[in-house]
């Protein structure tokens, strides 16, 4: 069964960074793209950032464009999101989700991991 | 940017039907993908494309596209299926996926 496990969530002030990490197993991590998705505390799901299989292409929402950066390592089977200039909207547990496929253009997120909390607040 | 919308809830009795709708200008042209959430849990793939179950999903679970509403249809409901259901297209324009709000499915 696919793994998604993440992890770096946390307490942060405003105008603070984080870097969440999301390890992968039982997959071939190379060959999917994969996205960050978030859920505000009582909100539904916002999608936050994707990037393709081979890392050459990236996206993101325009709420964290200039502020995230979503990155892999291919060499640990893990994603990242390198998050800087917090808001006090980013607050969200923070789910990594893998595409179906290689870029992700209308295709499903099959699995995703359990979620790691960012709370922003002074 | 595209906009999908979902009524907050719906309610219904152990063993009839639910149906979940998701609204979107000419949603009918696109591919649509239905994720269950239970509570304090992870998203769940439960149809995609429209109409795909994913292995694992029971039978009754099924979806369907066209003009501009896409529904999600639970037969004979059962109490473990009470959970958020949120629907999921592509937006073409901004190239990348939109959600809609979700929408609470009670089990009375």
């Amino acid at each position: 069964e696919v793994q998604l496990l993440e992890s770096g969530g946390g307490l942060v002030q405003p105008g603070g960074s984080l870097r969440l990490a999301c390890a992968t197993a039982r997959f071939t991590f190379s060959n999917y793209a994969m996205n960050w998705v978030r859920q505000a505390p009582g909100k539904g799901l916002e999608w936050v950032s994707a990037i393709n299989s081979d890392g050459s292409d990236t996206n993101y929402a325009d709420s964290v464009r200039g502020r995230f950066t979503i990155s892999r390592d291919v060499s640990q089977n893990t994603l990242y999101l390198q998050m800087n200039s917090l808001r006090a909207e980013d607050t969200a547990v923070y789910y990594c989700a893998k595409c179906s496929s290689a870029s992700c253009y209308a295709d499903p997120f099959d699995y995703w991991g359990q979620g790691t909390l960012v709370t922003v607040s002074a | 940017s595209y906009v999908l919308t979902q009524p907050p809830s719906v309610s219904v009795a152990p063993g009839k039907p639910a149906r979940i709708t998701c609204g979107g200008n000419n949603i009918g042209s696109k591919s649509v993908q239905w994720y269950q959430q239970r509570s304090g849990q992870a998203p769940v793939l439960v149809i995609y494309h429209d109409s795909h179950r994913p292995s694992g999903i029971p039978e009754r679970f099924s979806g369907s596209n066209s003009g501009n509403t896409a529904t999600l249809t639970i037969s004979g409901v059962e109490a473990g299926d009470e959970a958020d259901y949120s629907c999921q297209v592509w937006d073409g324009t901004r190239d990348h996926p939109v959600f809609g709000g979700g929408t609470k499915l009670i089990v009375l």
